[in-house]
């Protein structure tokens, strides 16, 4: 059965860069949900995405954005990078079957330098 | 107080024993998931509860709405299975608060 895909699967960045991650959700799945883990730390909920809309906002920074396209993939976008940006960012992919059950990427592991 | 509390925060047990960890929240939630993570990062679903028992392979997972209490058993435990273990718990949102893991070490 197809799952969640994230591109890159690992990204290097000097400090200052901008960055992107792509998800690609399970397929008729159409909320996707961005949460970011950083080093030794419990994951942290970033945002989602319902339909193409925004469903909700957690401690996302205001130097990254996401958005989720026609058909359903989500990139989020990084600018400005930190050290303290560095950590795997995993996306997340519910559908109308049961938007309680969350299945999960693989994650972009994402070093800044 | 974190809303999601878990316990131990590492266990080493040896090859066949049983394995049991413990996850309390505090919240209002509409499901429970435990979560597998290996050490390259990827998280795989175990379960999601809302009531009950589910049993898949050597997993069982409980859960008891009124104690706001649920637990991960791991039956003949083996090398393989060592992991981090997270409890998370879904709001109304569909936002998931994740717990601090359970690092689990199995001995051959």
């Amino acid at each position: 059965a197809a799952g969640v895909i994230q591109s890159p699967r690992h990204l290097i960045k000097e400090k200052r860069e901008t960055a992107t991650l792509k998800c690609y959700p399970i397929p008729r799945h159409d909320t996707v949900y961005w949460y970011q883990q950083g080093p030794g730390q419990d994951p942290q909920f970033l945002i989602s995405f319902y339909e193409k809309m925004q469903s909700d906002k957690g401690s996302i920074p205001d130097r990254f954005s996401a958005q989720q396209f026609s058909d359903y993939h989500s990139e989020l976008n990084m600018s400005s990078l930190e050290l303290g940006d560095s950590a795997l960012y995993f996306c997340a992919s519910s559908g109308q079957m049961n938007y309680n059950e969350q299945f999960f990427g693989p994650g972009t592991r994402l070093t800044v330098l | 107080k974190n809303e999601v509390e878990q316990s131990p925060q590492n266990l080493t047990a040896q090859e066949g024993e049983f394995i049991t960890i413990n996850c309390s929240y505090s919240v209002g939630i509409s499901a429970l998931h435990w979560l597998q993570q290996h050490p390259g990062g990827g998280i795989v679903s175990l379960f999601m509860l809302s009531s009950g028992k589910k049993k898949h392979g050597r997993l069982i997972a409980t859960i008891n709405i009124q104690e706001k209490h649920s637990s991960l058993h791991i039956t003949a435990s083996h090398p393989r299975d060592s992991a981090v273990y997270i409890c998370a718990v879904r709001r109304s949102n569909y936002q998931l608060i994740w717990g601090a893991g359970t690092k689990l070490i199995i001995k051959p």
